[in-house]
């Protein structure tokens, strides 16, 4: 089955430093992977998608096809990035997301 | 910028009882979908809905559970007899649905507390 993995439940790092929210894919085809933000009490948001390659807030994500992985980098966390951060993958050929298990972003001042 | 709409924002019911989950999806989009997720666990598919039928439903979404489209404009998630583990948060989700796998977005939630 497909799935999507973020091994760390909270990342917590000061104001400034480098951020990178870890997400590995299983999926034997074409993936097509996003990160959603919860922020507190907050819809989820799209933050990026890969096949857009845009930089959202500073955010970037590359797929790494050979590592099965699409981490979310930031070079300088700001205290407003403290938030529920989500990679999540298309399953198949269907519309149906599929979730990782959510990182806490914890930015202290 | 429009967005996914959802009422009620707390819902607390009795076990057993019938619940209906509202949602108004962004006006031009032509997919509809609901998705849970209990407390500590993930975000987890249940059903998509296109064209008034649904399209795609996961293991969890089993006879106590069905979608309508009413009207125009609302999607609804009813659970017929509800147990204590449906409580959860209950997220929609609609997209524009002119290409497979368009960006979903999502609404505010719906927490569901079966007592």
């Amino acid at each position: 089955a497909q799935r999507v993995t973020q091994p760390e439940k909270l990342l917590s790092v000061f104001k400034g430093a480098p951020v990178e929210l870890k997400c590995n894919y299983s999926y034997s085809g074409s993936p097509e992977l996003f990160w959603y933000v919860q922020y507190s009490r907050q819809r989820l948001q799209l933050l990026l998608r890969h096949i857009s390659r845009e930089s959202i807030k500073g955010f970037t994500a590359d797929l790494n096809k050979g590592e099965t992985s699409f981490h979310l980098k930031k070079p300088f966390a700001q205290e407003e990035d403290s938030a529920m951060y989500y990679c999540a993958s298309f399953s198949g050929g269907y519309n149906k997301l599929i979730f990782g298990a959510g990182t806490r972003l914890a930015v202290h001042p | 910028e429009p967005e996914v709409t959802q009422t009620p924002s707390h819902q607390v019911t009795q076990m057993g009882q019938e619940v209906i989950l509202r949602c108004v999806p962004i006006s031009n989009h032509l997919y509809f979908y609901w998705y849970r997720q209990i407390l500590g666990q993930k975000v987890e598919f249940l059903v998509s809905f296109y064209n008034n039928e649904i399209s795609e439903k996961s293991e969890i979404f089993d006879d106590q559970f069905s979608v309508e489209r009413p009207d125009g404009s609302n999607f609804t998630l009813k659970i017929r007899s509800t147990k204590l583990e449906d409580s959860a948060m209950y997220f929609c989700a609609s997209s524009v649905g002119l290409a497979n796998r368009d960006t979903q977005y999502f609404g505010p939630g719906t927490r569901l507390t079966v007592l």
